[in-house]
């Protein structure tokens, strides 16, 4: 089984500030990789994903993600954190033999500081 | 609207009752889901189905069940035997084999076993 690593449970960051969240797997040829967002006592919202093709991915809420093969990484970044930032963000891979099973990291909560 | 719908929202148990957890989506996805999210271990797979009649076990199986009957339906019942049932649960779906990934949630069951 893969496994996603989310470095960091807590991040903390001022509002304008740069937002940047990491995320490394397991598999040196991940299929695909994403980004969810969920907010308190909700469902997960898809921010962004890589399947092939540019390895700048360009996502909703003026989020992006860079995949790196080299790192085994998909940080996600955001230039200027707004308050309605703050909620806890999970990075995901799909399988490598089964395209439609999914391996999440432990989530990272974003506080954002006025 | 299309969606999934995810009840009872909120759900209270006594230790050795079984409850069965309802998930209906009507966005014709082939591929359905069950996920535990417990505080700091981001979300953990219990079951999942990739077409009607068939499911498989995910990583967290031990102490709940599914069933498949329909292609808008996927409940899970957690029984008695799950040692630590409360927990907030999560239905998903996805478009199926061919699709390039990307998981669809409802809002989430929370389950307190008193």
């Amino acid at each position: 089984a893969q496994s996603v690593t989310q470095l960091g449970s807590h991040v903390s960051v001022s509002e304008g500030a740069l937002v940047l969240l990491r995320c490394n797997y397991s598999s040196s040829v991940p299929p695909y990789l994403f980004w969810y967002v969920q907010y308190p006592n909700q469902g997960l919202q898809l921010l962004l994903k890589y399947t092939t093709g540019a390895t700048l991915v360009k996502g909703i809420n003026g989020f992006e993600a860079e995949f790196k093969k080299s790192e085994t990484s998909f940080h996600l970044t955001k230039p200027s954190a707004h308050m309605s930032d703050a909620a806890e963000y999970f990075c995901a891979v799909s399988d490598l033999y089964n395209f439609n099973k999914f391996y999440f990291g432990s989530g990272t909560k974003l506080n954002v500081k006025p | 609207d299309g969606g999934i719908t995810q009840s009872p929202k909120y759900l209270f148990r006594k230790e050795g009752q079984n409850v069965t957890l309802s998930c209906e989506q009507n966005l014709n996805h082939d591929a359905m889901y069950w996920y535990r999210q417990d505080p700091g271990q981001g979300l953990r797979l219990i079951y999942y189905s990739q077409i009607v009649n068939d499911f498989q076990k995910g990583d967290i199986a031990e102490g709940y069940s599914v069933s498949r009957e329909k292609k808008e339906s996927f409940p899970l019942t957690v029984t008695s035997a799950q040692k630590n049932p409360t927990a907030f649960y999560l239905c998903a779906t996805a478009w199926g084999l061919a699709d390039t990934g990307e998981l669809f949630f409802g809002e989430g069951s929370r389950l307190t076993v008193l």
